[in-house]
């Protein structure tokens, strides 16, 4: 079965421009979680689905960042405008159950973001 | 603010010796989670233990939980140079799950 699928895999964009990260959970999960993990701050929630539906996006740095899940298969992560400091590695991750906390979370490989 | 605290940040063994790292965290759990990430993937899950279980096995892996000294640790037994990889514990302290900084662990053939 395919795992937790993210794209692109790698990004490197200007200051400025906007940046779209893209995620499929697996199949039959009805949580999904987008993290970003940094040198500096480790790994971070930035927000969590269930089901679709926003369910925490306290973690969301400031209003140049927004998530969406339109349907059960994808969400995005948008950066806009982007700046140096989101550099950084963003990953995705679904769970089966939407207890957020109390069950196994899968990861996807990650977006390696690169802001110049 | 990060919920778990691992020690070692960094441990270096021989190919064979068992390795320890230990997870400290705050606030109560309902349960206490262990990842490892190999150099540039994702996370991968390891093994949850409940807050009402004190010990756990699967493989090579052995995860304490003392929720009293609100502690635990991982144990890798006859480590193997594919252990290489960060480890980190993982606490829900409700409705999310909180990251510690990881033990980098590195095995030497």
């Amino acid at each position: 079965d395919a795992g937790v699928i993210q794209s692109p895999r790698h990004e490197v964009t200007e200051m400025g421009q906007e940046v779209t990260l893209r995620c499929k959970p697996i199949s039959g999960h009805n949580s999904l979680f987008w993290y970003r993990q940094t040198m500096m701050r480790g790994l971070e929630l930035l927000i969590y689905f269930n089901n679709n539906v926003p369910i925490d996006d306290s973690g969301m740095p400031e209003d140049r960042f927004s998530a969406k899940m339109p349907n059960a298969s994808f969400s995005t992560l948008k950066i806009q405008p982007s700046e140096p400091r989101d550099s950084a590695v963003y990953f995705c991750a679904s769970s089966p159950n939407g207890l957020a906390g109390q069950e196994t979370q899968y990861f996807g490989p990650g977006t390696r973001l690169l802001v110049l | 603010s990060q919920q778990g605290e691992e020690d070692p940040q960094a441990l270096s063994i021989q190919e064979g010796e068992n390795a320890t790292m230990n997870c400290s965290y705050k606030t109560s759990i309902n349960n206490l989670q262990w990842y490892r990430q190999n150099s540039g993937r994702g996370l991968v899950h390891l093994i949850l233990i409940r807050s009402n279980e004190r010990e756990k096995h699967s493989g090579r892996l052995r995860v304490t939980l003392d929720t009293s000294k609100k502690s635990s640790s991982l144990l890798i037994t006859a480590s193997r140079a594919a252990d290489t990889a960060s480890y980190f514990c993982a606490t829900d302290g409700g409705s999310r799950l909180t990251f510690g900084e990881g033990t980098q662990l590195t095995v030497n053939p």
